[in-house]
């Protein structure tokens, strides 16, 4: 089945930093989508990407959808430490139908050094 | 607007015991999802439902089930409880139709099978 690559497992970075996490499949999507996730919480929906080559912001938040479909990046700029957390990728082929369900990465732990 | 709801929030039970978890959607929202996270799996989708009709499934064995009812909230069943499904369940609703509008997560109802 369809299978998101994110690695490595975990980053450390210094407060401040700017920090770059990249998600790949060996299948196509057509839809990316990138969450945080805090402890004892769900995960909560940061970026949305609909179309190859797309690249959107939120606030300190890059994502960039890749012009093959296959993969995805985050950026985060000025590291904070609330950014702490883990960050999943997630894929989607359609929006409605057998192919609407979402595929995920197994996430990367950020840990933000003050 | 409240947000997605699940109940309860910690759940232990012994092997060969069954267990219900319950999801309330967002307000509006037509379609629940369901996920089991674990360490070493990440996040795996179990199935979806959309007025009150499976509309997708994972590869679960059918020990798990669910169903939504027709004001939307939806429950889901695993049976013959082994300790591979300890683990945190995730319900994400959303409006499930053709627009760009993405899921929103509960914060997970935490099951340990002892």
């Amino acid at each position: 089945g369809q299978q998101l690559n994110q690695s490595p497992q975990s980053m450390f970075i210094q407060e401040g930093e700017d920090v770059s996490m990249n998600c790949t499949s060996s299948s196509i999507f057509n839809t990316w989508l990138w969450y945080k996730q805090d402890p004892g919480e769900g995960p909560v929906l940061l970026i949305a990407l609909y179309k190859a080559g797309e690249l959107t912001s939120n606030g300190r938040l890059t994502a960039q959808f890749g012009i093959t479909r296959k993969d995805s990046f985050l950026n985060i700029s000025a590291s904070i430490p609330s950014d702490v957390g883990i960050y999943f990728c997630a894929g989607r082929l359609s929006r409605t139908g057998a192919n609407s369900k979402l595929t995920f990465g197994k996430g990367i732990t950020l840990s933000v050094r003050p | 607007k409240a947000g997605v709801t699940q109940t309860p929030r910690y759940l232990i039970k012994t092997r060969g015991q069954q267990v219900t978890l319950s999801c309330s959607p967002i307000s509006g929202h037509r379609s629940v999802s369901w996920y089991q996270q674990t360490p070493g799996q990440g996040l795996q989708f179990l199935f979806e439902y959309f007025s009150e009709t499976q509309r997708n499934k994972g590869n679960f064995p059918g020990r798990f089930s669910g169903r939504q009812f027709s004001n939307s909230r939806s429950e889901m069943n695993v049976s013959t409880l082994e300790l591979g499904d300890s683990a945190l369940y995730l319900c994400a609703s959303s409006l499930g139709d053709h627009m760009n509008t993405e899921a929103f997560f509960g914060q997970g109802t935490r099951l340990t099978v002892v």
